[in-house]
């Protein structure tokens, strides 16, 4: 398995500004990726975060609003940055072993006023 | 368009009481079938991966089997820490590593 931590673990903010969560590994990893969870929907894929690279993002989610940054192995940051209430959910990273398992983090619940 | 979809919604179950959910696929092409755990306020927990039909997996009371439509997630002789929605996603072949998740089962068993 893997050991992920996630931070901040939970946070309220106010409409209009930005917040980073940060996603750390205890061992290194090719591929990261991040979910939004919106209040009882399931997971959905935001993007795919490469190491040395630009992170591929999926339909509906642009680079601008969801900036992520995979700067080793180990960590990766993403930040909702002009936040709406509907940016209130829960963010979780994600880490693949070769497909054959995946394991996220304990998710970062976000609310927005 | 690949689909996940996933029945029922929601199980209610005495404890002892063994049941099935069910999650039906559409894909171009499977690499694995993902089954998943996720109690309130955490991330979900991996459970099993199944890569081709005929394939089954168990672990404690759980046991996952797929066909080339669809896979089940047996639940036997539940207990009330089974409570919690259970989750499958399918990785296709031309998506490394990318999950796409059904809308999930929420199991509670009661005493």
């Amino acid at each position: 398995s893997a050991v992920i931590s996630q931070k901040p673990s939970r946070d309220i903010c106010q409409r209009g500004t930005s917040l980073t969560i940060q996603c750390q590994v205890d061992s290194q990893v090719t591929m990261m990726f991040w979910y939004r969870q919106q209040p009882g929907q399931s997971l959905t894929l935001i993007a795919t975060a490469n190491q040395g690279s630009e992170a591929t993002y999926e339909s509906g989610f642009v680079i601008d609003k969801f900036p992520i940054s995979r700067p080793n192995l180990t960590f990766s940051t993403l930040t909702v940055s002009n936040m709406s209430p509907e940016d209130s959910s829960i963010y979780l990273c994600s880490v693949d072993r070769a497909s054959s398992e995946q394991f996220f983090g304990p998710g970062t619940r976000l609310t927005v006023l | 368009e690949d689909q996940v979809t996933q029945s029922p919604e929601a199980l209610r179950l005495q404890e002892g009481e063994s049941s099935s959910l069910n999650c039906s696929y559409t894909v171009s092409g499977l690499r694995g079938l993902f089954w998943y755990r996720q109690d309130p306020g955490k991330g979900p927990e991996f459970l099993f991966t199944l890569y081709s039909a005929g394939e089954e997996k168990e672990k404690e009371r759980l046991k996952a089997t797929l066909t080339k439509k669809e896979s089940f997630l047996h639940i036997t002789a539940p207990k009330p820490e089974d409570s919690a929605t259970y989750l499958c996603a399918v990785m296709t072949t031309d998506s490394w590593g990318k999950l796409q998740f059904g809308a999930g089962t929420q199991v509670v068993v009661t005493p």
